[in-house]
């Protein structure tokens, strides 16, 4: 039962570079994120997904974009990296019911240095 | 600003002793959640407290919340070191839909065996 898997686990990036997060849930669930976590500011959401096909912006969305390419899977891209986007980021999804409420399940988490 | 704010930011205690930890949250919620994050790892959901509820508990867990003054607590009974985590409290917000469920800093939580 792998539940969310992200990778990369870790990268090193240069200032300027792209890259993209992967992200995929195995449980069937509607909604999926993304957050980053950073020193001292707990979780910001940066974008969700509602449902497939449907993406909104978070609390910090800049510089980032996301794709939901099927029920399963999110992407999160950085287009042009820069050292304020060195933190850990983690990927979630969740099914809201009314016994669960909206518990949200997390990834592992890929930390991202930004140089 | 954040949604959640947990107080302590930090709390060392003896194993086996009871570990209390506090969510103040600014504006009205369907419910409140908190989650356990171990070192390197991602959160893990712990517990949830609907606005209607006053306590709950789940194993060695009681949660309270107080709708009144916007708060909840977190008490973990006869510690173990295998609690050394942070705890994060989340709100989810009335009138909003998933997306909204906000977390605040934590609290991080250090068991001395």
């Amino acid at each position: 039962n792998a539940g969310v898997t992200q990778t990369p686990k870790f990268q090193v990036l240069k200032t300027g570079q792209s890259m993209t997060l992967q992200c995929a849930q195995d449980m069937n669930h509607n909604s999926m994120y993304w957050y980053r976590q950073d020193p001292g500011m707990g979780l910001r959401l940066i974008y969700y997904s509602a449902s497939e096909g449907t993406t909104d912006k978070g609390e910090v969305p800049n510089g980032y974009n996301v794709s939901r390419l099927n029920k399963r899977e999110f992407s999160l891209r950085l287009e042009s990296a820069a050292p304020s986007q060195t933190s850990v980021y983690f990927c979630a999804s969740s099914l809201r019911t009314l016994s669960s409420g909206n518990t949200i399940y997390f990834g592992e988490g890929s930390w991202l240095t930004v140089v | 600003s954040q949604q959640g704010e947990e107080d302590p930011q930090a709390l060392s205690i003896q194993e086996g002793e009871n570990a209390t930890m506090n969510c103040s949250y600014k504006t009205s919620i369907n419910n409140l959640q908190w989650y356990r994050q171990n070192s390197g790892r991602g959160l893990v959901h712990l517990i949830l407290i609907r606005s209607n509820e006053r306590e709950k508990h789940s194993g060695r867990l009681r949660v309270t919340l107080d709708t009144s003054k916007k708060s909840s607590s977190l008490l973990i009974t006869a510690s173990r070191a295998a609690d050394t985590a942070s705890y994060f409290c989340a709100t989810d917000l009335l009138n909003f839909g998933n997306e909204k469920l906000t977390f605040g800093t934590g609290t991080r939580l250090t068991i001395i065996p």
